[in-house]
């Protein structure tokens, strides 16, 4: 069945620093791929997503790219800011229809 | 536009009692889905609404679970009895048609109802 998995946290950078949350995925055809974050006391929110092999999402300074030779859909951000704290949930939809396969979350943690 | 609205926010109970969630969709939106996320971990479907049908309960353990979704709008999760293992944050989501384009994969999340069984 299909699967993701992502790199555990917490993650903590400094302002401004880069960031990377590694996502890799077990699919069979060919599944959609998206970033879902969830701030404190929040539902998730979709961030960005990609629908095929080689598309870049991106959204807010987030971005990530579906690399099908790896199974991969790393999310990458430039210069972090203490706003994007949060939890980060790498997920891909796959199927006839739209079931959600989720990642454990990882917290990310900016500090001034 | 009004998101995904939950209620209770939170909720506290006794094991062996009966509790349930409610979810109003965004206006519009066809597919509702109920999930629940344990702690530190991603949110796992329970069952998928096609406007009023249920066409995914797979993994709704129904012997203490129930579910409905009345004129295809709003919908309520029902445990009866609670367990100490139903612990968890509820979460529903809704989306437009899925057997459209591929801009309609987008689920959107509500609060989530925060259950705590003692």
């Amino acid at each position: 069945g299909n699967s993701v998995t992502q790199m555990e946290g917490p993650v903590t950078l400094s302002e401004e620093a880069f960031l990377t949350i590694n996502c890799t995925y077990t699919a069979t055809g060919y599944p959609s791929l998206f970033w879902y974050v969830q701030y404190p006391g929040e539902g998730l929110q979709l961030l960005l997503k990609a629908t095929k092999a080689d598309d870049k999402g991106s959204n807010k300074g987030f971005e990530a790219t579906y690399r099908k030779e790896t199974t991969s859909f790393h999310l990458e951000k430039g210069s972090v800011q203490v706003s994007d704290s949060a939890v980060y949930f790498c997920a891909l939809s796959g199927g006839g229809y739209q079931k959600v396969t989720f990642g454990t979350g990882t917290k990310l943690q900016v500090i001034p | 536009e009004a998101g995904v609205v939950q209620s209770p926010r939170y909720k506290i109970i006794e094991k062996k009692q009966p509790v349930a969630f409610w979810c109003n969709p965004i206006s519009g939106h066809n597919t509702l889905y109920w999930y629940r996320q344990n702690l530190g971990q991603g949110p796992e479907l329970l069952i998928r609404y096609e406007n009023e049908e249920a066409v995914d309960d797979s993994q709704l353990p129904k012997d203490r679970f129930s579910a409905e979704r009345l004129k295809g709008v709003d919908s309520t999760l029902k445990i009866q009895p609670a367990e100490l293992g139903d612990s968890a944050v509820y979460l529903c989501a809704s989306s437009t048609d899925p057997t459209g384009s591929l801009e309609m994969e987008t689920q959107y999340f509500g609060p989530g109802t925060r259950l705590l069984v003692l």
